[in-house]
């Protein structure tokens, strides 16, 4: 089993579409975690970090299970621009374990 | 710009030649990593540094590959004796660790590809 597992899709919705991904992560140790955005041969970019309470960012909603070990991410009224993959990052102690990463394709 | 830069930003070598890929991560970070990531793959730890310390390595860091950070500041990978499975895009990221925040900021990254 992988430390880290996302559904790697596709995703394809249209615009104004609500898309939500889920990652599982398998310590229980873990302590951080995060969602980075990466575009086509590009470089992964920071989107949100995710706490335990959740948090939102505009569209971004992020959202943490301990118990279940997993985290979400829900985008609400999709963009063209928001067609990206979504790499789920986990950390704890000295790793950092990153997902394979969900592709999403917005369509018009 | 302020981020993190890595040069060149593409290399190609032919099997068996050492390559060296230079890092120069946001200049107040401590922390310094190298991921390797393939096509459809997420990246990859390799190794990370805390200031000069090489704290963690991957056991995916064979022999052939050695990574510094002399100074604490910038930092080099060196892959010797390349193979085509080595072929990837090398990436670097730097974060502020001692502020509460784990969040790592990546460079445009380095891509390989041995013939």
């Amino acid at each position: 089993r992988k430390e880290v597992e996302q559904d790697p899709g596709p995703f394809n919705v249209p615009e104004g579409a609500t898309v939500a991904f889920n990652c599982t992560y398998s310590n229980s140790a873990s302590q951080s975690f995060f969602w980075y955005r990466q575009d086509c041969r590009k470089e992964p970019k920071l989107l949100m970090s995710v706490y335990s309470s959740g948090n939102e960012d505009g569209r971004f909603t992020a959202q943490l299970n301990r118990a279940s070990q997993y985290i979400s991410l829900l985008i609400r009224d999709s963009k063209l621009s928001d067609s990206a993959t979504y790499l789920c990052v986990v950390t704890g102690g000295f790793k950092t374990i990153f997902g394979a990463g969900t592709r999403l394709f917005v369509k018009a | 710009d302020t981020g993190v830069s890595q040069d060149p930003r593409h290399k190609i070598t032919k099997r068996g030649q050492n390559v060296t890929f230079r890092c120069d991560p946001i200049s107040e970070h401590n922390r310094l990593y190298w991921y390797r990531q393939t096509l459809g793959q997420g990246p990859e730890f390799l190794t990370y540094f805390q200031n000069e310390a090489q704290l963690e390595k991957s056991r995916l860091l064979s022999d052939r590959f050695s990574a510094e950070r002399p100074k604490g500041s910038f930092s080099t990978l060196e892959i010797q004796r390349t193979e085509q499975g080595d072929s990837a895009m090398y990436l670097c990221a730097s974060s502020l660790v001692g502020r509460g925040g784990y969040e790592q900021y990546f460079g445009p990254g380095t891509r390989l590809t041995v013939t």
